[in-house]
């Protein structure tokens, strides 16, 4: 069984739409994060949850919005897409916040074109 | 602030060869260490950890230890393969804070 899975891996859209990325994970962890990864390999945290709530929501524009039904999930939330936003974006969970090992997901590369 | 500085790369590395990936931190209050790998088109994942000074993590023939008089954490493998061909990235976490820091990464590339 995959621990942290996210759909869709592949993602082409246009500049100016809205799309959404999923992330579930199926370890009982209460923590769950989105990170941004550029194309050189940078790896940038943009939120952090844990049961249920926003913890961490760094210097991301307002255009991203996390959103988590509940522990299990934390879905991703795009609008109006722009150039820049094309990278790939992670979702990862940890059973404490911020001071135990995170299992990462397989990732997910949104282009803009 | 915590932080993370880890050697730019990328490495290229005949197989067999040793190998050294430099980690240093800046961190208050005791950070727990990590080292995570990315092979390609893959997420990261746990590759080795040490949670107090001293400690050692070892895994797959990779090791690091925690050294808190040179805030090191350096990463080290006697004998690399093709297969250890991937992006490293060092990590801390620390139990005041509430997030993990990444180091830049770094690239290596193993040839037979």
């Amino acid at each position: 069984d995959t621990a942290v899975s996210q759909t869709p891996k592949y993602l082409v859209t246009q500049m100016g739409n809205d799309k959404s990325i999923k992330c579930e994970q199926n370890l009982g962890h209460d923590t769950m994060y989105w990170y941004k990864q550029d194309s050189k390999k940078f790896l940038k945290i943009m939120f952090s949850y844990n049961n249920k709530e926003l913890i961490i929501n760094e210097t991301v524009p307002n255009r991203f919005s996390p959103k988590s039904p509940d522990k299990a999930h934390l879905n991703l939330h795009i609008n109006s897409l722009e150039l820049g936003d094309s990278a790939v974006y992670f979702c990862a969970s940890s059973q404490l916040l911020g001071s135990d090992e995170q299992y990462f997901g397989p990732g997910t590369r949104l282009t803009v074109t | 602030g915590d932080s993370v500085t880890q050697m730019e790369g990328p490495v290229t590395l005949s197989e067999e060869a040793f190998l050294t990936i430099n980690c240093t931190y800046t961190a208050t209050g005791y950070p727990s260490l990590f080292w995570y790998v990315q092979y390609p088109g893959e997420g990261l994942q746990l590759l080795l950890k040490a949670t107090k000074a001293d400690d050692k993590g070892s895994n797959k023939g990779f090791e690091a230890t925690y050294r808190k008089e040179t805030t090191s954490f350096h990463l080290e493998k006697g004998s690399v393969q093709v297969s250890d061909s991937a992006v490293y990235f060092c990590a801390l976490t620390t139990n005041t804070g509430n997030q993990f820091y990444f180091g830049t990464g770094t690239s290596l590339t193993v040839i037979p």
